[in-house]
């Protein structure tokens, strides 16, 4: 069984701050590291794909960075706003596996 | 682009119906569809991979007579519930995979809620 974890588990900061939080996943047999935006009621909308070791996402005011030797890859909000609360999952993709395996996800809430 | 539907949304029945979950991918075709299943705070559980034309590969510990898969096309994936009970109650969630050149992501459904009372 893969172990997949994220923290925190939840998160309230007021609008405007920036905020970061962790996917930890197991440093052997790394294929790909996925991160989601999940709004309530809402589909889980794809955020990132990573691949590479150092390598680092952008997306508007949302940023990733990824370690497969360590095994940990960070979520940055810079400045969030209310739009950003939602549910962020990461899922881990091994080099043997064809599905992914999802961590219990971080739950942020932007307080106006 | 992208887009995975999913229908009912929700579904409310009673113990021993089967019930019936459909998911669509609406402008792209999908030879792989994944159905999840996620309990009150936890993970998205992995249940199945579904391959268009042939039979689905189910996760340890799920039940293929109990959870009917069938990928009749490349946009549509089916989830039975069969005789759902009580216990089944949870939300279920499917996506279907896309390749962009060497990568593949995974586009969700907005899932279905089931209760069995």
């Amino acid at each position: 069984i893969l172990n997949v974890e994220q923290s925190p588990q939840s998160l309230h900061v007021q609008e405007g701050d920036s905020t970061n939080f962790t996917c930890s996943f197991p440093s052997s047999n790394f294929y790909a590291l996925h991160w989601y935006r999940w709004e309530t009621a809402k589909s889980p909308e794809a955020l990132f794909v990573m691949t590479l070791n150092g390598d680092e996402k952008k997306k508007g005011r949302i940023s990733a960075t990824l370690n497969t030797k360590e095994g940990y890859s960070y979520l940055y909000i810079k400045g969030s706003q209310p739009e950003d609360s939602a549910t962020y999952l990461c899922a881990f993709l091994s080099g043997s596996a064809r599905q992914l395996t999802f961590g219990s996800g971080t739950q942020l809430t932007v307080l106006p | 682009g992208a887009v995975v539907s999913q229908h009912p949304s929700w579904v409310i029945c009673k113990s021993g119906t089967s019930v019936k979950i459909e998911c669509r991918s609406l402008d792209f075709q999908a030879t792989t569809m994944f159905w999840y299943r996620q309990f009150p705070k936890q993970s998205l559980m992995l249940m199945a991979t579904s391959n268009e034309g042939s039979k689905a590969t189910y996760e340890q510990g799920v039940e293929k007579d109990k959870f009917l898969i069938n990928h009749a096309s490349l946009t549509l994936s089916t989830l039975t519930v069969t005789s759902a009970h009580p216990e089944d109650s949870s939300f279920y969630i499917c996506s279907a995979s896309r390749a962009s050149g060497q990568q593949e992501t995974q586009y969700f459904g907005p899932g279905t809620r089931l209760l069995v009372l």
